[in-house]
């Protein structure tokens, strides 16, 4: 069975300051997905950036990158230029080759992005 | 594009009656559907896999009597949660994988919370 671990239950940085959360994951298997989701307090889950395993290449969207570490089992998400809509929970989350499973959530960050 | 419903937002009900949450997905087919559920200030646990036009697969631990998931159409799955009891409430959310997207991604709905009096 896979595991997702976030060792940071609560973060908090000032806007605009740069914030790096933590993921570890353990699996056997090669071929995954791996995602960080964001959850305001609306509690709508929100996807915010995906990595294959099979790319080398961290994934970027806009202001949020990732830094994989395969061989690691590590799976960091950046946020630069943090803004108050950043406010959230953050999830970790993996997923087997093929999406046909349900996702493996780790436990969560709170973040809060001070004004 | 992908965008997934969910229906109600919000329930309460009496402790030994039923409750209906549907999930939709509006702007594509799901074959796959997944109900997960969330209690304060916690994670969100899987609790079944739901696939149209067959049974659903439940995790360790989830009653399947209790919990009754029915995937009638590729893009409406609802989660039934029968004679229901106080500790049944929590936060309640579907996903959806979008076939057309290869990345295993899933698309939540907005949750339903369910509170049992």
């Amino acid at each position: 069975a896979q595991t997702v671990t976030q060792s940071q239950p609560e973060m908090s940085v000032q806007e605009a300051e740069t914030v790096t959360l933590s993921c570890t994951y353990d699996t056997s298997e090669s071929n995954y997905y791996l995602f960080w989701y964001k959850q305001p307090p609306s509690r709508q889950m929100i996807l915010v950036i995906r990595q294959e395993a099979y790319k080398q290449q961290n994934a970027t969207e806009n202001r949020f990158s990732v830094n994989f570490q395969k061989a690691a089992k590590s799976f960091s998400l950046k946020i630069s230029d943090s803004q108050l809509g950043d406010t959230a929970m953050y999830f970790c989350a993996f997923i087997q080759g093929g999406g046909a499973d349900g996702l493996t959530f780790g436990k969560g960050t709170h973040l809060i992005i001070q004004p | 594009g992908a965008v997934v419903s969910q229906h109600p937002s919000w329930v309460i009900c009496k402790s030994g009656t039923s409750v209906k949450i549907e999930c939709r997905s509006l702007d594509f087919q799901a074959t796959t559907m997944f109900w997960y559920r969330q209690f304060p200030k916690q994670s969100l646990m899987l609790m079944a896999t739901s696939n149209e036009g067959s049974k659903a697969t439940y995790e360790q631990g989830v009653e399947k009597d209790k919990f009754l998931i029915n995937h009638a159409s590729l893009t409406l799955s609802t989660l039934t949660v029968t004679s229901a009891h106080p500790e049944d409430s929590s936060f309640y959310i579907c996903s959806a994988r979008d076939p057309r997207q290869g990345g295993g991604e899933q698309y939540f709905g907005p949750g339903t919370r369910l509170t049992v009096t």
